[in-house]
């Protein structure tokens, strides 16, 4: 039984394209991030939601938009994908303020072409 | 800018030996740190934590120390086994950020060699 699952695991798209990847933990977990990891390895995060509430927004593109319908679930939309956008990206919950550390998901590794 | 470092992107270890990876930070508010393993395929995995008030922790073959005036951790692996062959990450936090953000290093990838 997965804790943290994302769909899809492998996603390949042409540039423009509009694209979302899903992600659902049954943990019970309070917070959810989204992390991505780009090609020279770097595991950056991107977005956290608390309680559905945005608690981090890092410095990321607007055409990237986090959707959580509800505390188990935080999607990521991308609009009008770019080369630049393939990367591993990596959904991830926490109790609190994380002091267990973050489970993960295994990853969705975007390709566009 | 990148607050926490791996140097070392690979690092070989011969069965039964000790593993040591190390990890450095530059922000020193910074007061709680993770390491994590990941598996091909997989996302990371929690391995073992440490908050700044402590200098070591340890949960089995796996070891955790800070040196905080070095801004410096590193994790023990001992015995190493051929299963521990992963890439290893650090993460560092500030509690009193107010986020609950992890700053990732780029990770070491450790062979274990039987």
């Amino acid at each position: 039984d997965t804790a943290v699952s994302q769909t899809p695991k492998y996603l390949v798209t042409q540039m423009g394209n509009d694209k979302s990847i899903k992600c659902e933990q049954n943990l019970g977990h309070d917070t959810m991030y989204w992390y991505k990891q780009d090609s020279k390895k770097f595991l950056k995060i991107m977005f956290s939601y608390n309680n559905k509430e945005l608690i981090i927004n890092e410095t990321v593109p607007n055409r990237f938009s986090p959707k959580s319908p509800d505390k188990a679930h935080l999607n990521l939309h991308i609009n009008s994908l770019e080369l630049g956008d393939s990367a591993v990206y990596f959904c991830a919950s926490s109790q609190d303020r994380a002091l267990g550390g973050y489970t993960f998901g295994s990853g969705t590794r975007l390709t566009v072409v | 800018d990148q607050q926490v470092k791996q140097n070392s992107p690979s690092l070989s270890v011969q069965e039964g030996r000790i593993s040591i990876l190390n990890c450095d930070y530059t922000n020193s508010m910074f007061d709680y740190f993770l390491w994590y393993k990941k598996y091909p395929a997989e996302g990371p995995t929690f391995l073992i934590s440490i908050s700044s008030i402590k200098d070591k922790n340890e949960d089995g073959r796996f070891t955790v120390f800070l040196n905080k005036s070095a801004k410096h951790l590193s994790l023990h692996i001992v015995p190493s086994q051929p299963g521990d062959s992963a890439v290893y990450f650090c993460a560092a936090s500030a509690r009193d950020s107010g986020t609950y953000k992890y700053i990732f290093g780029t990770g070491t990838r450790l062979k274990v060699l039987a």
